[in-house]
């Protein structure tokens, strides 16, 4: 079974500063999908970014981009220029491309990201 | 608008009373599945299902049943709930997509339920 870390239960950064969460993961697949979500106060899930393991290029989704290193097994979200409206509950989430699971997401335990002044 | 309904938004019952969160997806969405998220645990698969009249377990299905006897709809029943069932629920949906497929798997807006 894959299972998926999130080491950084807080993480604190400065308003236009940037900022880096970890994420690993564990699976014996070669094809996968990576994800983060953003879950802000109202609890909403909100995917950020998304990676495709057969990919060597590097997700960006504008002020989000990724760090995927897949040898070993490492999946890092990278916010640049934060901005107050980034303080959440974030997600790293592995989906495998295996139909018969339905679209499992396994989610790592999360990091809470607070922006200060 | 592409969206996933949940129904209650906020539940608050006693022990043993049975209840069921509605689901809806107006996407025709062949997937749907539920999460519960709970404090230090991220979300977790209760159950899925990939079509009509096809569901099974996901990870913690354990007091929980599901139906889906239409393909928009795929409710979530507790029988006889108790105060460890209490927690944040999501209802998610993605199409189906033959091969190697990454579509985004859209959530509801979720569900806070508390078994006292």
């Amino acid at each position: 079974a894959q299972t998926v870390t999130q080491s950084q239960p807080e993480m604190s950064v400065q308003e236009a500063e940037t900022v880096t969460l970890s994420c690993t993961y564990d699976t014996s697949e070669s094809d996968y999908y990576l994800f983060w979500y953003k879950q802000p106060p109202s609890r909403q899930m909100i995917l950020v970014i998304r990676q495709e393991a057969y990919k060597q290029q590097n997700a960006t989704e504008n002020r989000f981009s990724v760090n995927f290193q897949k040898a070993a097994k490492s999946f890092s979200l990278k916010i640049s220029d934060s901005q107050l409206g980034d303080a959440a509950m974030y997600f790293c989430a592995y989906r495998s491309p295996n139909t018969g699971t339905a679209s499992k997401l396994t989610f790592g335990t999360g990091t809470r990201l607070q922006v200060t002044l | 608008e592409a969206q996933v309904t949940q129904n209650p938004r906020y539940l608050i019952t006693v022990t043993g009373k049975k209840l069921t969160v509605t689901c809806s997806q107006n996407m025709n969405h062949e997937y749907m599945s539920w999460y519960r998220q709970d404090p230090g645990l991220g979300l977790r698969q209760i159950y899925y299902s990939m079509n009509v009249e096809v569901t099974d377990k996901g990870d913690v299905p354990e007091g929980y049943k599901v139906s889906r006897k239409e393909k928009r709809n795929f409710p979530l029943i507790l029988e006889s709930p108790s105060p460890n069932q209490t927690s944040l629920y999501f209802c998610a949906s993605r199409p189906f997509e033959p091969g190697l497929s990454g579509n985004t798997i859209y959530f509801g807006e979720g569900s806070w339920l508390t078994v006292v």
